[in-house]
């Protein structure tokens, strides 16, 4: 089974705060994604990866950066926190050969004060 | 540009009976279409995917979708539901950037009554 962990459930966090979002797969997936879902916008995609050290804006990447320094690890950053960033935060990872199937991680609700 | 369109926010049907869940889309050449479901207070988690082939495709639980490329639709599909069912439901188109993402609907929630 594939597995992606996300290294928090739920974060509280305060505004112009530094966060940190981390996300794990052990399948050794080439790609890998950031999205953000809010209630009646679905998910939308921040950021995705499709190699070590390479990153791809999706919709939204503004106000976010990812690092993503080992292939099995993406980090999702936000350099200042807002509360408009207030959201749940969706890893995904997924391999080429498998035409964009992608495997989620349980998300965490971020919560900016 | 892509999109996907769940003109229902929320679905309610009464156990045993067949359920429907629509999904609509809108892409340049041709689509791969997935669906995806998240019960409450876990991520995401695939169902099934439309690639190319037979227009209909079966996928886990007991769902199966149809793909039809004339009214660009892809809808979501059990012939019996069960309370089970109740969950937050997805659609996604894939797209071609240079390397593949996909763009979700707005989801739609399945409200089965016992």
């Amino acid at each position: 089974d594939v597995k992606v962990t996300q290294s928090s459930r739920y974060l509280v966090k305060r505004t112009r705060e530094k966060v940190f979002l981390e996300c794990v797969q052990d399948m050794d997936h080439e790609n890998m994604f950031w999205y953000r879902q809010d209630p009646g916008l679905g998910l939308r995609l921040i950021y995705f990866s499709y190699d070590v050290k390479m990153k791809e804006k999706g919709d939204i990447p503004e106000g976010y950066s990812v690092s993503r320094e080992k292939k099995e690890r993406f980090s999702l950053i936000l350099e200042s926190a807002s509360t408009n960033q207030t959201s749940m935060y969706l890893c995904a990872s997924g391999r080429d050969r498998e035409r964009d199937t992608q495997y989620f991680g349980p998300g965490t609700r971020l919560t900016v004060l | 540009a892509q999109s996907v369109a769940q003109p229902e926010d929320q679905v309610n049907v009464a156990e045993g009976n067949p359920l429907t869940v629509k999904c609509t889309y809108s892409v340049s050449g041709n689509p791969y279409l997935f669906w995806y479901v998240q019960y409450p207070n876990r991520g995401l988690q695939f169902l099934l995917k439309y690639i190319t082939g037979d227009n209909l495709v079966k996928g886990s639980y007991g769902f199966e979708a149809e793909f039809n490329k004339s009214q660009t639709s892809f809808h979501l599909k059990k012939p019996s539901a069960l309370v089970s069912d109740s969950a937050l439901y997805f659609c996604a188109v894939s797209r071609y950037t240079g390397r593949r993402a996909l763009t979700f609907g707005s989801g739609t929630r399945l409200q089965v009554q016992p």
